[in-house]
């Protein structure tokens, strides 16, 4: 079975400082590595993804991930955080050949003061 | 529309009331997915349909709940007899399939359907 672990449920950083949000995995066999985020009373909005290739991942508004096979991790990254990043986070895999449903993690609160 | 719709976008019923939720998918994808995510269990996979195939409902709670997809577009989620477990927020997600098959494709989410039993 394929499982998720966010460690954090909550991260607060200062507008300007550096984020990470943690996530690792635990699979048999190759994942695909999504995050989501979700903004107050509002449905999950894709980030970015890893499927293959490249372990460092860009994606929408500035954010980042890095795929670390070894140490089953795909954190997700911003290099200068904004009030307006506040919201929830999701971390998701899904394994080929395992079911098509994404397993997530139970996300992580991500506050950001001015 | 450009994104997945759904409807309606909140729902108060009294427990043993049946329930019917509605998603519309992005035009042209094939696969559509229900998720419930609450309080207690966070985000769970409920359901999956792919096109014409017999869809993956091994996430489904109970009997009590079913799902359909009528022509490979819309799809209902009917809760019969609602609890007050049953309450939560019902996701559903649509992604197209390429050569590359579903399982690189990004899921996209509607903005749920809050479903609240008294």
């Amino acid at each position: 079975a394929q499982s998720v672990a966010q460690p954090e449920d909550q991260v607060n950083v200062a507008e300007g400082n550096p984020l990470t949000v943690k996530c690792t995995y635990s699979v048999s066999g190759n994942p695909y590595l999504f995050w989501y985020v979700q903004y107050p009373n509002r449905g999950l909005q894709f980030l970015l993804k890893y499927i293959t290739g490249d372990n460092l991942v860009k994606g929408s508004y500035g954010f980042e991930a890095e795929f670390n096979k070894s140490q089953t991790s795909f954190h997700l990254k911003k290099p200068s955080a904004l009030v307006s990043d506040s919201a929830l986070y999701f971390c998701a895999v899904r394994v080929f050949d395992a079911g098509n449903m994404l397993t997530f993690g139970g996300g992580t609160r991500l506050m950001v003061k001015p | 529309g450009a994104g997945v719709s759904q409807s309606p976008s909140n729902k108060v019923t009294e427990k043993g009331k049946d329930v019917e939720l509605r998603c519309d998918p992005i035009s042209g994808h094939t696969a559509l997915y229900w998720y419930r995510q609450s309080l207690g269990q966070g985000l769970e996979f409920l359901i999956y349909f792919q096109g014409n195939s017999a869809p993956d409902k091994s996430g489904l709670p109970s009997d009590r709940f079913s799902a359909e997809r009528t022509g490979g577009s819309v799809s209902t989620l009917t809760i019969q007899r609602t609890q007050q477990e049953d309450s939560a927020v019902y996701l559903c997600a649509s992604s197209p399939q390429t050569s590359g098959g579903t399982y690189q494709e990004t899921q996209y989410f509607g903005p749920g359907t809050r479903l609240l039993v008294l």
